[in-house]
Order: structure tokens, then C-alpha cells, then sequence
């Protein structure tokens, strides 16, 4: 069974601090990895996807891989209230064609005024 | 740009009904995607589509589960004889490589 993991949480940063958000899986093979951000009640919405070792930077946002680790991360730099969601790690299955998702349970955030 | 769409947002049915539910893609997306949603737990996949092809079945979809995608365009999803653990929110996604979009979703409810 191929599985992504997520740190615990919740987690709760005060507005203006970075947030870790971490993530681990299993399968040697996958290539590529995404974060998503969920609202309460709301679906699924892409924020950043990341290809290869290293850092990838979009804004607030950093999503770090280390493959040797089998780890992955997203940092949100300057929190906002705005951020608070529930933030999902999600990795195809390697091999094929590389398309469905395996996603973790998600950690919850909370950014506090 | 619309994005992916889903229809109905929301159903109610009672237990041993059927239901069914349409999800509209992106239109230049020729993948498409379905996933189930339970509270407190992430997406979990139950089949894809590759134009109109269904190349994958999850084994999370029993045989009262069946999804079409005719001609490329359009999907559906039909539960029959539902029960009440399949009180969930059903998401539909589309991508035209590894990134997946996703609809806003159809939350069932089973009484």
C-alpha cells in the first residue's frame, strides 16, 4: 500500500509566522507532489505542485521535496488568517501513467490574529 | 474560464435509492477523475478516465458503483441501491497532465 503521511497537527501560528507543514511516503518511485488547501466545507484547490529536488517558491509559498528522505514540505511565510484550511499533501502512484492521487489526512492550520 | 463544474452540490436520499451524479470538466482537460471524501480524511480515488476510456478502478468501487465518460466529454457517477456509508463528498477532477483541478463536489447524504 503506497502512502502519504502528514505531521499531526492541528497546528496553530500567529499571524505574521511560518507555517511547516510536513509530509512523508512511502513509495520510492513517485516523481512528483502537490500541496492542496481545503476550507471547511469547500473542495480540494491546488497550490502548489513540486517536480524535482529542492525548493520551489510561489509567493508566501515554498514547497521543499527531498527524495532521499521520501519527505516533503510546504512553508507559508507572513501567515494570514486567510491561510487558516486544512492543507493536503497529495502523490501519484509511480509507474503508469502517474495520475491518480494518494492523499494524506491533511493538518489543519489555524492562524491566530 | 469555467472550471471543473459538478451538479447536483447536494442530495439527499433515502437508504436503497439510486443516485447519480455529473461532473463537467475543464474543457481542455482529457483526464478526469473521481474521488470520495469522508470527514477528516484526505481524497480517496475511485476511478479515472482518459478521454472516454476508464483505464482504473479503485476496489473502493463495489459494483453498485458505475461511471461513464461518453465521448470524452462529460462523467457520471452512479451509486445504486445506496447505503449510508456512502455518505460522503464525492469529487469529481480533471487535469490535462499530473495536475489535478477539482470541482466543487456533491455532498450525499443517506438517511
Amino acid at each position: 500500500q503506497k502512502e502519504v503521511e502528514q505531521n499531526s497537527g492541528p497546528l496553530s501560528v500567529p499571524e505574521g509566522a511560518i507555517a511547516s507543514l510536513n509530509c512523508t511516503y512511502s513509495d520510492r518511485g513517485s516523481q512528483s507532489f502537490f500541496w492542496y488547501r481545503q476550507y471547511s466545507g469547500k473542495s480540494p484547490e491546488l497550490i502548489m505542485s513540486i517536480y524535482s529536488n529542492g525548493d520551489k517558491e510561489d509567493g508566501r509559498f515554498t514547497a521543499q521535496l527531498n527524495k532521499a528522505s521520501q519527505y516533503v514540505s510546504l512553508l507559508i511565510r507572513d501567515s494570514q488568517p486567510s491561510d487558516s484550511a486544512t492543507y493536503l499533501c497529495a502523490g501519484p502512484n509511480s509507474g503508469g501513467s502517474n495520475y491518480k492521487l494518494t492523499f494524506g489526512k491533511g493538518t489543519l492550520l489555524t492562524v491566530n490574529p | 474560464d469555467t472550471g471543473v463544474s459538478q451538479n447536483p452540490r447536494h442530495k439527499i436520499t433515502k437508504r436503497g435509492q439510486n443516485v447519480t451524479f455529473r461532473c463537467d470538466p475543464i474543457s481542455e482537460h482529457n483526464r478526469l477523475y473521481w474521488y470520495r471524501q469522508t470527514l477528516g480524511q484526505g481524497p480517496e480515488f475511485l476511478t479515472y478516465f482518459q478521454n472516454e476510456a476508464q483505464l482504473e478502478k479503485s476496489r473502493l468501487l463495489s459494483d453498485r458503483f458505475s461511471a461513464e465518460r461518453p465521448k470524452g466529454s462529460f462523467s457520471t457517477l452512479e451509486i445504486q441501491r445506496t447505503e449510508q456509508g456512502d455518505s460522503a463528498m464525492y469529487l469529481c477532477a480533471s487535469s490535462s497532465l499530473f495536475e489535478q483541478y477539482f470541482g466543487p463536489g456533491t455532498r450525499l447524504t443517506v438517511t
